[in-house]
Order: C-alpha cells, then structure tokens, then sequence
C-alpha cells in the first residue's frame, strides 16, 4: 500500500480567492490522481498528473480551473482557482499501489469551503 | 460512457444483522471492481476483484464478482456500530487508471 498525505486538511475561502492543495506520497508513484467530491455525491476525477508532464484533465475540468504541477514523483498539487460556492467540495489525492498491483488508495482529503 | 449502480442508496440495520450491499455495471473492457469504505473523508480500500466467482474476505466482510451478469455484492455479516460509513464501489476499464465510482450506499448500524 502507500501512505498519503494532504494539506490543508480543511480551509474556508472566500470566493474569488485561490487554494493549493498538497499531495505527498511515501514512495515512487507513475500517476497520481486528484478526485473531487461534492457534498452528498460520488468520486468525480478531475485530472492525472504524471511526472514531467502535463496533466491530462477530464471531461468538464480545465487547466485554468484547476492547475496542477507533478515536480517530482512523490508529490503533487492541485490549485482551486477563482473559487466560488460550487467548488466547496472534498478534493482528494490517489495514487495506484506502487508494487504494481491494480488498486488505488486515497489521501485523507482537503474539505474546502467557499463563502 | 461508463456507468456503476450501486444499491440501495441508504440502509439501517440494527447491530449483528447481515447486509447485501449491490453494485452493477456497465463499462467496455472492464478490468477490476474495487470496493471502499468511507467515514470521513478518505476512502478506505477494502477489496479488489478482477475474476468472476473467487470470493474475498476480510474479517467479516466479503465480496465476490459476477462479471456475466456485470454486478458485485459486498456482504458485512454481524454488523457493529462501527461499520457505519458510506461504501463506494468503483471500476477501471481497459488500460486507463481512472476509476468511475458509484453513488455509494449509506449504512447505518444502531444499537
């Protein structure tokens, strides 16, 4: 398995206003995945970063939105951009199992709310 | 477009009942059906099936794949108090990594 970590653990913003969420992983991971989570509903993905690339973002979600850096291969960010109350969700950070096998674990997750 | 169902939305047992919890889908090139516990916030990985009729088990809880019929079953036998949470299910498809999620199921277990 592999331990997450993520910073903020919760924040109130005012909208208009910007976040950076901090993912770091204990060991050497290709992909790692941030997710997001609006309040009463299921796992959406937002983008894939892997290292030394650019992210590759889902349908519905854009760079400008939702900026990511990949520096190295035990971290990554996610900034919230221009925040307002519809982007008060969980954002949560994933990685796949680093020996190999199929599963993806999560970070305790960043719950992030807009006024 | 790659669908997951899971049901029932919500369900109240009272502690030491056994549960059924369902999830069907609908993806091309299914790969893997991943279930999860979450309390808070995090998901908590609980098992992981790639192959149809091998039954896995942890303590209490099992899970076993039916990948003609396209569905899941998570089964929690003598309930606590402590297995309330949301369970998600989620499955990944051909070579991508991404996972598509159900809606999840609500338990609630009471005394």
């Amino acid at each position: 398995s592999a331990v997450i970590s993520q910073k903020p653990s919760r924040d109130i913003c005012q909208r208009g206003t910007s976040l950076t969420i901090q993912c770091q992983v204990d060991s050497q991971v290709t992909m790692m995945f941030w997710y997001r989570q609006q309040p009463g509903q299921s796992l959406t993905l937002i983008a894939t970063a892997n290292q030394g690339s650019e992210a590759t973002y889902e349908s519905g979600f854009v760079i400008d939105k939702f900026p990511i850096s990949r520096p190295n291969l035990t971290f990554s960010t996610l900034t919230v951009s221009n925040m307002s109350p519809e982007d008060s969700s969980i954002y949560l950070c994933s990685v796949e199992d680093p020996l190999g096998e199929d599963t993806q674990y999560f970070g305790p997750g960043t719950r992030l709310t807009v006024l | 477009e790659d669908k997951v169902v899971q049901s029932p939305l919500s369900l109240v047992v009272h502690e030491g009942d056994t549960v059924t919890l369902n999830c069907s889908y609908e993806v091309t090139n299914f790969r893997s059906l991943l279930w999860y516990k979450q309390e808070k916030k995090a998901p908590t990985f609980l098992f992981m099936l790639t192959s149809s009729g091998i039954e896995k088990k942890s303590g209490r809880l099992s899970s076993i794949l039916d990948k003609k019929e396209l569905f899941s079953i998570l089964n929690i036998t003598a309930t606590q108090t402590g297995d309330s949470a949301v369970y998600l299910c989620a499955v990944k498809a051909g070579t991508a990594s991404k996972l598509t999620f159900g809606t999840g199921t609500r338990l609630q277990v009471t005394l």
